[in-house]
C-alpha cells in the first residue's frame, strides 16, 4: 500500500525556518517525481515544489524561490522541505504527493498533510 | 488570483448532470495535460481525472473530462450526495511550474 507521511509542521515566528519532511513507503520512490503542494486555510491548493526523480530538474513556485529548498534522499525514501524566510503568507497545510512525471501535475497520491502556521 | 480561472461555485440536484469548466492560456492548458482534483471536506485532494480524459483506477465512469484548446471541463453525470465536494484543476505551465485553478464548490440540492 502506497503511503505518505508528513511531518515537522508547527507554529513559527516570521523569519524563521522549518525543515518538513515526508517518509514514503509501499512503491519504489527512486522511480518517482515528488511535489509539495500547500493549501492555506479556507484557500485553494498551490503547486509550490518538484523534484525529479534523482535531480537535477527541481521547480519552485515563484514565492517560495530564494526561500524554501526541496530535497529527497531516495536511500531513505524521504522527500524534505526547507523553508526559510517564512512568512505570514506561507501559513498552509503542506501536502507531500507523488507525481506522474515531471512537468505534469498528475498527483496520484497524496500525504495527510502537515500545517505550518507563522504568526508572532 | 489563481493561473486557471474556475467558476467559484456550481450546484445540481440528484441524478442530473453537471460541468466545471476551467480556462486557462496557450502557456499552461493549450500546451500542457489538464488534470482535475476531488477534495472532501477535510482530506487530502484525490486525483479524479488525469491526461485530460483518463480515469484512474476506481474512480467512477460518471466523472468524465475534456479539453478543448485553453479550456477543459468536468462532467459529473448522474450527480450523487456525495459528489458534494471541491473540485480542482491542474495543469503545468511554461514558467516551469504547477498551476492550479481556484476550485469549484459543487453543491448537491
Amino acid at each position: 500500500e502506497v503511503q505518505l507521511v508528513e511531518s515537522g509542521g508547527g507554529l513559527v515566528k516570521p523569519g524563521g525556518s522549518l525543515r518538513l519532511s515526508c517518509a514514503a513507503s509501499g512503491f519504489a520512490f527512486s522511480s518517482y517525481v515528488m511535489h509539495w503542494v500547500r493549501q492555506a486555510p479556507g484557500k485553494g491548493l498551490e503547486w509550490v515544489s518538484s523534484f525529479s526523480r534523482t535531480g537535477p530538474y527541481i521547480y519552485y513556485t515563484g514565492s517560495v524561490k530564494g526561500r524554501f529548498t526541496i530535497s529527497r534522499d531516495n536511500a531513505k525514501n524521504s522527500l524534505y522541505l526547507q523553508m526559510n524566510s517564512l512568512r505570514v503568507e506561507d501559513t498552509a497545510v503542506y501536502y507531500c504527493a507523488r507525481g506522474g512525471g515531471l512537468a505534469t501535475t498528475d498527483f496520484d497520491y497524496w500525504g495527510q498533510g502537515t500545517l505550518v502556521t507563522v504568526s508572532s | 488570483q489563481s493561473v486557471l480561472t474556475q467558476p467559484p461555485s456550481a450546484s445540481g440536484t440528484p441524478g442530473q448532470r453537471v460541468t466545471i469548466s476551467c480556462s486557462g492560456s496557450s502557456s499552461n492548458i493549450g500546451s500542457y495535460s489538464v488534470n482535475w482534483y476531488q477534495q472532501l471536506p477535510g482530506t487530502a485532494p484525490k486525483l479524479l481525472i488525469y491526461s485530460n480524459n483518463q480515469r484512474p483506477s476506481g474512480v467512477p465512469d460518471r466523472f468524465s473530462g475534456s479539453k478543448s484548446g485553453t479550456s477543459a471541463s468536468l462532467a459529473i453525470s448522474g450527480l450523487q450526495s456525495e459528489d458534494e465536494a471541491d473540485y480542482y484543476c491542474a495543469t503545468w505551465d511554461d514558467s516551469l511550474q504547477g498551476v492550479f485553478g481556484g476550485g469549484t464548490k459543487l453543491t448537491v440540492l
